[in-house]
């Protein structure tokens, strides 16, 4: 099916530390987009990447995409508590409809 | 600039009631979507609306799930008769028609089904 599926399921860090999460997708796209979902919370819109582009920043955000492996992957450096979320990729493939995996759970421990 | 309103926060019902969930989505936004969420998975996409008309309901349940965006703002989804399996979070989401890539969520309403 066309959505991204995100590595690792869960991920546990120290505060301060660094955070990778990887997302992978099977067919071409437009753009892949980056969502934060704290608990009992909706979505909010992290950073968007053009499949032209090869890296973004945004304030502690870097997202990178690598269009020939089919793959994305997001950090979060200098990790803070208020980071602990859920963090879902979306692959947008040409029209205006986002397909969700099952999303990275990130802890960061005080 | 106002967020994505939604309402009921928590609704808890019998299988076989019904239920409707209310969303008002950011002003100007044309494109609305529901999602349905459950425990542990992402959101799945129900329906999208172009201001009010169905661009793609492919994925709602049209035997119990029913959904309308009559003025072409606030929405209503309906879930008539409940399942146990419809216990979920239900998330409305909006985009704007000058940056269609980018979706702005609802706190969503999550539904539990006894």
């Amino acid at each position: 099916s066309q959505q991204g599926e995100e590595d690792p399921q869960a991920l546990s860090i120290q505060e301060g530390e660094n955070a990778t999460m990887n997302c992978s997708y099977k067919t071409s796209i437009n753009n892949l987009q980056w969502y934060r979902q704290n608990s009992g919370r909706g979505l909010v819109h992290l950073i968007l990447i053009r499949s032209n582009e090869r890296e973004k920043h945004s304030g502690r955000l870097r997202v990178t995409l690598d269009t020939s492996k089919k793959s994305s992957s997001l950090l979060i450096t200098a990790s803070r508590a208020a980071d602990t979320a859920s963090y879902f990729c979306a692959p947008n493939f040409g029209n205006e409809k986002l397909t969700f995996g099952t999303g990275t759970r990130l802890t960061i421990i005080p | 600039e106002a967020g994505v309103a939604q309402s009921p926060r928590y609704k808890i019902i019998e299988k076989r009631q019904s239920v409707a969930f209310w969303c008002n989505p950011i002003s100007g936004h044309a494109t609305l979507y529901w999602y349905q969420q459950i425990l542990g998975q992402g959101p799945k996409l129900l329906i999208q609306f172009q201001n009010n008309g169905v661009v793609d309901d492919s994925q709602l349940p049209k035997d119990r799930f029913s959904a309308e965006r009559l003025k072409g703002v606030d929405s209503t989804l309906k879930i008539q008769p409940a399942k146990l399996e419809d216990s979920a979070v239900y998330l409305c989401a909006s985009s704007s028609p000058l940056n269609t890539d980018t979706q702005y969520f609802g706190p969503g309403t999550r539904l539990t089904v006894l």
